[in-house]
C-alpha cells in the first residue's frame, strides 16, 4: 500500500528565511507526486507536481519540489518565505495510470508558522 | 471560473440527524472525490466516483452514501450523523483520461456533530 510521510508537523521560520518541506512516500513503482497548500478556512490548492522528466520542478508562488528517487522523497523548497506563505502544506502520492480514477494519498499535513 | 463548488459552507447537526453535501465542478471533469479532514491525519478518501454512473469506496465509508447525479455533481449523504463525523469534509474532481490526476478542490464544508 502506498504511504506519504510527512515528518514535521510544524515549522516556524523567520520571513525572509529559507525553507524545506520533508515528504516521504512509499511506493512500488514511481508515482506521480503532488504538494498542495491549505489557507485557514480554504480548500488545497495544487502547488506543483511531479510526473516525470526532470527532478527538480517549479510551482506557484515561488517553490519548487525535487524527486530523488534513491530517497523516495519529494522535498518542497523555497529559497525566501514571506510572510504570506503561513500555511498547512500537504504531499500527496498517486499512481501511474490511465482511464479511471486512482485516489492520492495525502500526508499529515506540515504547518508552517511565518515569524516577522 | 468556479471550478469545484461545495454547498453548505458550514453545517451543525444533532446526533442521529442526516443530511447530504452538494458538490459541483464545471471543469467536465470525469472523476469526482469526497475526502474528509481531521486534525494530524491529512485527508483521507470516503468515496469517489470514477464516471458518471461509477461509486466506489474509499479509505473511510463506513456511515456515508454517494450519488452521482450526473458528470457534474457528486453529492454525499450522512444517513445518521454521529460526533465522529465532525470534521472537514472535501470534494474534488479531475481529468483521469491523461492518467495524471491532477486533483481540484472546493473550498469544504465544516460540519459538527452534537
Amino acid at each position: 500500500a502506498q504511504s506519504v510521510t510527512q515528518p514535521d508537523i510544524h515549522i516556524t521560520v523567520s520571513e525572509g528565511a529559507s525553507l524545506e518541506l520533508r515528504c516521504n512516500y512509499s511506493y512500488g513503482a514511481t508515482p506521480y507526486l503532488f504538494w498542495y497548500v491549505q489557507s485557514p478556512g480554504q480548500g488545497l490548492q495544487l502547488l506543483l507536481k511531479y510526473f516525470s522528466g526532470d527532478t527538480l520542478v517549479q510551482g506557484i508562488k515561488g517553490f519548487e519540489a525535487e524527486f530523488k528517487r534513491s530517497q523516495s522523497s519529494f522535498n518542497l523548497r523555497k529559497p525566501s518565505v514571506h510572510w504570506s506563505d503561513a500555511a498547512e502544506y500537504f504531499c500527496a502520492v498517486g499512481p501511474i495510470s490511465s482511464g479511471s480514477a486512482r485516489q492520492l494519498t495525502f500526508g499529515s499535513g506540515t504547518q508552517l508558522t511565518v515569524l516577522p | 471560473n468556479a471550478g469545484v463548488t461545495q454547498t453548505p459552507k458550514f453545517q451543525v447537526l444533532k446526533t442521529g440527524q442526516s443530511m447530504t453535501l452538494q458538490c459541483a465542478q464545471d471543469m467536465n471533469h470525469n472523476s469526482m472525490y469526497w475526502y474528509r479532514q481531521d486534525p494530524g491525519m491529512g485527508l483521507r478518501l470516503i468515496y469517489y466516483s470514477a464516471s458518471e454512473g461509477t461509486t466506489d469506496k474509499g479509505e473511510v465509508p463506513n456511515g456515508y452514501n454517494v450519488s452521482r447525479l450526473n458528470k457534474r455533481e457528486f453529492s454525499l449523504r450522512l444517513e445518521s450523523a454521529a460526533p465522529s463525523q465532525t470534521s472537514v469534509y472535501f470534494c474534488a474532481s479531475s481529468d483521469t483520461s491523461t492518467g495524471r490526476n491532477i486533483q481540484y478542490f472546493g473550498a469544504g464544508t465544516r460540519l459538527s456533530v452534537l
